[in-house]
């Protein structure tokens, strides 16, 4: 088991560049989410989702858009990078009693 | 109001310490709350889950104050490897709410 993939792990861009997140789990569980960690302000919630085909907006939405087409995979994609989404991104898949995280993907928008 | 506040600390104490984080939750509705450790740099790895009134495991304690709406962590005889930062998490709905994070730093 490899519990929760992210991939990349360290990425820079420019501002107005375009990217995805890669997200992937293998214990087929139906929840997964995504978070930005930011010094002081903790994990927030970005999307999530309870199941393939089914999305939802979180805490801090704007600025990222997912999909969720198979159980396993959950990508999150910047339109159009700012350098106020410079931060960690934490991808997170969930049973019910607990929640597995991703290593995370530090990001930097220049 | 935030929906899980905590007292980010640092707490700074020696080796064999005991320490307490209080973490307060704003909805009453609440039913699962769990305690996360993140080690710098690293993911968050679930630490204790609660319930009911508490639980414990080993050198760590939680306990559950539904009047109050508060969860605390006890540490007790706090080792070198303690030193990170605890999260607090409470999910509410489809989505999970996690705290600011409480620093700990054990010296030698």
């Amino acid at each position: 088991n490899a519990g929760v993939t992210q991939t990349p792990k360290f990425q820079v861009l420019k501002t107005g560049q375009s990217m995805t997140l890669q997200c992937a789990q293998d214990m087929n569980h139906e929840y997964m989410s995504w978070y930005r960690q930011d010094p002081g302000m903790g994990l927030r919630l970005i999307h999530y989702s309870v199941g393939a085909g089914i999305t939802d907006q979180g805490e801090v939405p704007n600025g990222y858009n997912v999909s969720r087409s198979t159980t396993e995979d959950f990508p999150l994609r910047l339109l159009s990078a700012a350098p106020s989404q410079t931060s960690v991104y934490f991808c997170a898949s969930s049973s019910a009693d607990e929640q597995f995280f991703g290593p995370g993907t530090r990001l930097t928008v220049l | 109001r935030k929906e899980v506040e905590q007292d980010p600390g640092p707490f700074n104490v020696p080796e064999g310490a005991t320490v307490a984080f209080n973490c307060t939750y704003s909805n009453s509705a609440s039913q699962s709350f769990f305690w996360y450790r993140q080690d710098c740099r690293k993911e968050p790895k679930l630490l204790m889950s609660v319930y009911s009134s508490g639980n414990e495991d080993g050198r760590f304690t939680a306990q559950l104050n539904r009047a109050s709406q508060y969860i605390s962590l006890l540490i007790r005889d706090s080792k070198l490897s303690d030193s990170a930062t605890y999260l607090c998490v409470v999910p509410t709905g489809n989505q999970f709410y996690f705290g600011t994070g409480t620093s700990l730093t054990v010296i030698p």
